[in-house]
């Protein structure tokens, strides 16, 4: 079964609104997540680790004041994209560690800004 | 940096038909590599790794072997099935903490 839970699956809103998206590690701690943003018929692009207790780790490019990356607890990291625009849709995934085991992913976020 | 160049798709090939999917990679130091397959409509979900040269990795007839000589991680399989149709994504991890460095993808169509 799913190790990693991500919510919600879609979301359709308005230029300018707020949306958040989180990602729970199920049944495991996670004190390291990543997001990942994947365009249509790209690859999957590296946007930020996400660190519980600490500040999150942006990849080069990624503007972290719209792009806010909070890990409130051991088995929670939430994305929150501020002020969506059209060219922020897009299809967001998170993934957790789990030991030495390879990242298990969400399903994923599909964003739609109208 | 890390990189990861797979063959670019689509890929389009008869049921029973021989697979390859071509994976380099650069890194530094001595990265674990993996393939992922997505099918339609779904999240990614791992189909094989390896760890360190020379293994293998093998999953549901898919097999990858780490050549660490040519920087290569190529996915086969013997015999595809309809249902192999899918993206598949070769990546590479430098490590625990790291996120994954993904290639752009390959899809991969298989006709009845």
């Amino acid at each position: 079964g799913a190790v990693v839970s991500q919510h919600p699956s879609r979301v359709i809103c308005k230029s300018g609104t707020s949306v958040k998206i989180e990602c729970r590690s199920l049944d495991f701690q996670a004190t390291t997540m990543f997001w990942y943003r994947q365009f249509p018929k790209q690859s999957l692009m590296l946007m930020a680790t996400s660190n519980e207790g600490s500040k999150a780790t942006y990849e080069q490019g990624v503007e972290k004041d719209k792009f806010l990356i909070n890990h409130a607890s051991l088995t929670l990291s939430t994305l929150t994209v501020t002020s969506a625009h059209p060219e922020d849709s897009s299809f967001y995934i998170c993934s957790a560690p789990l030991g030495n085991q390879p990242q298990h992913f969400g399903d994923g976020t599909r964003l739609s800004i109208l | 940096g890390n990189s990861v160049t797979q063959m670019e798709g689509p890929v389009t090939l008869s049921e029973e038909a021989f697979l390859t999917i071509n994976c380099t990679y650069t890194a530094t130091g001595y990265p674990s590599l993996f393939w992922y397959v997505q099918y339609p409509g779904e999240g990614l979900q791992l189909l094989l790794k390896a760890t360190k040269a020379d293994d293998k990795g093998s999953n549901k007839g898919f097999e990858a072997t780490y050549r660490k000589e040519t920087t290569s991680f190529h996915l086969e399989k013997g015999s595809v099935q309809v249902s192999d149709s899918a993206v598949y994504f070769c990546a590479l991890s430098g490590g625990g903490a790291d996120g994954l460095t993904f290639g752009k993808g390959t899809h991969l169509i298989i006709q009845p």
